[in-house]
């Protein structure tokens, strides 16, 4: 069974910056991909950033040049430095991954609160 | 990276049956087969119900069902229970390697 822990978030002052981390354990499927989703108070989901297996990243439009994601190279734990961080960032940021083959959300962790308020 | 389109709220009897619609573009929806659907209750984590437009994962009711027809797809709850109420989302993998979500759609069992 795979089990997904986010750590780090918190409160931080517009222009500021955070750190989440993401474990996943259970994983077996090499060709899994992991990622963020979010959700703001009140609103729908969002997607955030992704990296593939095999290292490529993809960022959503508004999160792009001020979101930053890694793993290390056990491919267990990965994380999500965010700068510049703006009140519309305010979300649960939700870890998540994907299978490979149908392109799918299919695993999500319990989420890790970020708030952006001066 | 334009959201797709959801109606805010839907609502059925126990035991009716409610359709929840999705509409995209070429771009996403109607270019891949990769359309999911997610349901949501308050201060829990998504959870999948449909993937890869009509597919559903273990462990899910089959009154849950998926389709397709060009750019809109679309879930449907057959025999509502009243723990079928919460959010719906739906997601497709778009060009060039994104994803999008609908805005959610409300579903009330009356």
């Amino acid at each position: 069974e795979v089990h997904l822990v986010e750590s780090g978030g918190g409160a931080v002052q517009p222009g500021g910056s955070l750190g989440l981390s993401c474990e996943a354990s259970g994983v077996t499927d090499a060709k899994t991909y992991l990622g963020w989703v979010r959700q703001a108070p009140g609103k729908g989901l969002e997607w955030v950033s992704i990296i593939y297996s095999g290292g490529s990243i993809y960022y959503a439009d508004s999160v792009k040049h001020r979101f930053v994601l890694s793993r290390d190279s056990s491919k267990k734990t990965m994380y999500l430095q965010m700068d510049n961080l703006r009140v519309e960032d305010s979300a649960v940021y939700f870890c998540v991954t994907v299978a490979a083959a149908s392109l799918h959300f299919d695993n999500w962790g319990k989420g890790a609160l970020v708030t952006v308020s001066s | 990276q334009s959201a797709l389109t959801q109606p805010p709220s839907a609502s059925g009897s126990p035991g009716q049956s409610v359709t929840i619609s999705c509409t995209g573009t070429s771009s996403d929806v109607g270019g891949f087969n990769f359309v999911s659907w997610y349901q949501k209750h308050p201060g829990e984590a998504p959870k999948v119900v449909i993937y890869e437009v009509n597919k559903r994962p273990s462990g899910v009711s089959d009154r849950f069902s998926g389709s397709k027809s060009g750019n809109t797809a679309s879930l449907t709850v057959s025999g509502l229970r009243t723990e079928d109420e919460g959010d719906y989302f739906c997601s497709s993998f778009a060009d060039p390697a994104v994803w999008v979500f609908g805005g959610g759609t409300r579903l009330t069992v009356l």
